[in-house]
């Protein structure tokens, strides 16, 4: 199906140093989510933006929701080595979830 | 259970045989998901449950891709004559319900392997 358009695909950095990603779409969706999928596991949900504009943290991770619907970032502070995953962007609208295509994140101690 | 149970974990199989995964939702969850996530890239739809409405296949890449789910509890995704394509991660996920409000809850997955 129509993936979400996840940048960058890959991310080397260094303990310490702040993070960003994010999704964009041709679509406009009613929802953006984030996800972390470490090894041998489903995805898990991190932060879900339900408004445009809004504006959500969790600890160390704050997302918006873009004002068109159609993209979202995510920004980690202060990365520490636990932070290695892949985060997918998601998009939802009723019933219809697309996924991007993921950013796999590595920190380096 | 605690979560989104998935069995087998693990499964290869010789190219042209049929498989079965098996999906136990969260006890409650009225909806209920099937993903692929092939290496690299990200979660394509299947298939999608709700109580007892209808469910929505439009998701599924070929006929030889099935699902069912008794009510709302366990759900069998049956592929026939696998394909070297297929090999993949099967991803389930349950939530209360559909619409934006509610969140998903992912199993750990099953990877086929289809040699």
């Amino acid at each position: 199906g129509q993936q979400l358009n996840q940048s960058p695909q890959s991310m080397f950095i260094q303990e310490g140093e702040d993070v960003s990603m994010n999704c964009t779409s041709s679509s406009i969706f009613n929802t953006w989510l984030w996800y972390k999928q470490e090894p041998g596991e489903g995805p898990v949900l991190l932060i879900a933006l339900y408004k445009a504009g809004e504006l959500t943290s969790n600890g160390r991770l704050t997302a918006q929701f873009g004002i068109t619907r159609k993209d979202s970032f995510l920004n980690i502070s202060a990365s520490i080595p636990s932070d290695v995953g892949i985060y997918f962007c998601a998009g939802r609208r009723n019933n219809d979830m697309r996924f991007g295509a993921g950013t796999r994140l590595t920190v380096k101690p | 259970g605690a979560g989104v149970s998935q069995s087998p974990s693990n499964k290869v199989t010789e190219k042209g045989k049929d498989v079965e995964l098996r999906c136990d939702p969260i006890s409650g969850h009225t909806a209920l998901y099937w993903y692929r996530q092939r290496l690299g890239q990200g979660l394509e739809f299947l298939i999608y449950f709700q109580g007892n409405s209808a469910p929505d296949k439009s998701g599924l890449p070929s006929d030889r891709f099935s699902a069912e789910r008794t009510g709302e509890s366990v759900s069998t995704l049956t592929i026939q004559r696998t394909q070297q394509e297929d090999s993949a991660v099967y991803l389930c996920a349950s939530s209360w319900g559909h619409g934006s409000d509610y969140g998903y809850t992912f199993g750990s997955g099953t990877r086929l392997t289809v040699v």
